[in-house]
């Protein structure tokens, strides 16, 4: 079974801090895919990235890296000099990569991230 | 196409009633997924169609929850004679064809239900 954990419940930070969101995942598949997604107050879950389990490419956009290591299991997810509108609950979520199937996504619990002016 | 939409946004009904929601998926997209939020959680897998073929259903679905997506567009979440523990949010995505980004999916809004 695929599992998701991401252990920070809750960062709080002063803008201009970075700031690392952990996530660690399980999974017996081989090829898989690892998204991050941001829910603002508002509450639409917007997409940030995807990597699959081939790809250990690290990814910078703009102030957002994604540090995907296979051997520790963990897609962290770091943004440089936060700002206030960063402020929002991110998921680390995980799916397999079979055309045929659903690819339906497990999500970890989420982290709130406040970032204070 | 601006993106997936729900209809409603909000909905707070009588315990034993029933509901219905809707979701409208990118035009171009023929895959169309429904999760459930609780508060303080992530979102939980529902369904899955592929165009109007539910091809998935997670033990979540119990036998008051049914979904349809009748000619492969727009999709319906009924839940019959509603309790309270169905209270969350209800999200819909939806997904391109392979061999497109097929499991990047691209969430609505949600529809926050409320059973008192």
């Amino acid at each position: 079974a695929q599992k998701v954990t991401q252990a920070q419940t809750e960062i709080s930070v002063v803008e201009k801090e970075d700031v690392t969101l952990d996530c660690v995942y399980e999974t017996r598949d081989t090829t898989y895919y690892l998204f991050w997604y941001k829910q603002p107050p508002s509450g639409e879950l917007v997409f940030l990235i995807r990597r699959n389990s081939f790809d250990e490419q690290n990814e910078i956009s703009g102030r957002y890296s994604w540090n995907f290591q296979k051997s520790t299991s963990s897609f962290n997810f770091t943004i440089t000099a936060s700002q206030v509108v960063d402020s929002a609950v991110y998921f680390c979520a995980l799916s397999e990569a079979v055309e045929t199937s659903g690819s339906r996504l497990t999500f970890g619990e989420g982290t709130q991230l406040t970032v204070n002016p | 196409d601006t993106g997936v939409s729900q209809n409603p946004r909000h909905k707070i009904t009588k315990r034993g009633q029933n509901v219905t929601f809707r979701c409208d998926p990118i035009s171009e997209h023929n895959r169309l997924y429904w999760y459930r939020q609780t508060l303080g959680q992530g979102p939980e897998f529902l369904t899955y169609f592929q165009n109007e073929a539910q091809l998935e259903k997670s033990r979540l679905l119990s036998d008051r929850f049914s979904a349809e997506r009748p000619k492969g567009s727009f999709s319906t979440l009924e839940i019959q004679r509603t309790e309270q523990g169905d209270s969350a949010m209800y999200l819909c995505a939806s997904s391109p064809k392979p061999p497109g980004p097929y499991n990047e999916q691209f969430f609505g809004p949600g529809t926050r239900l409320t059973v008192l």
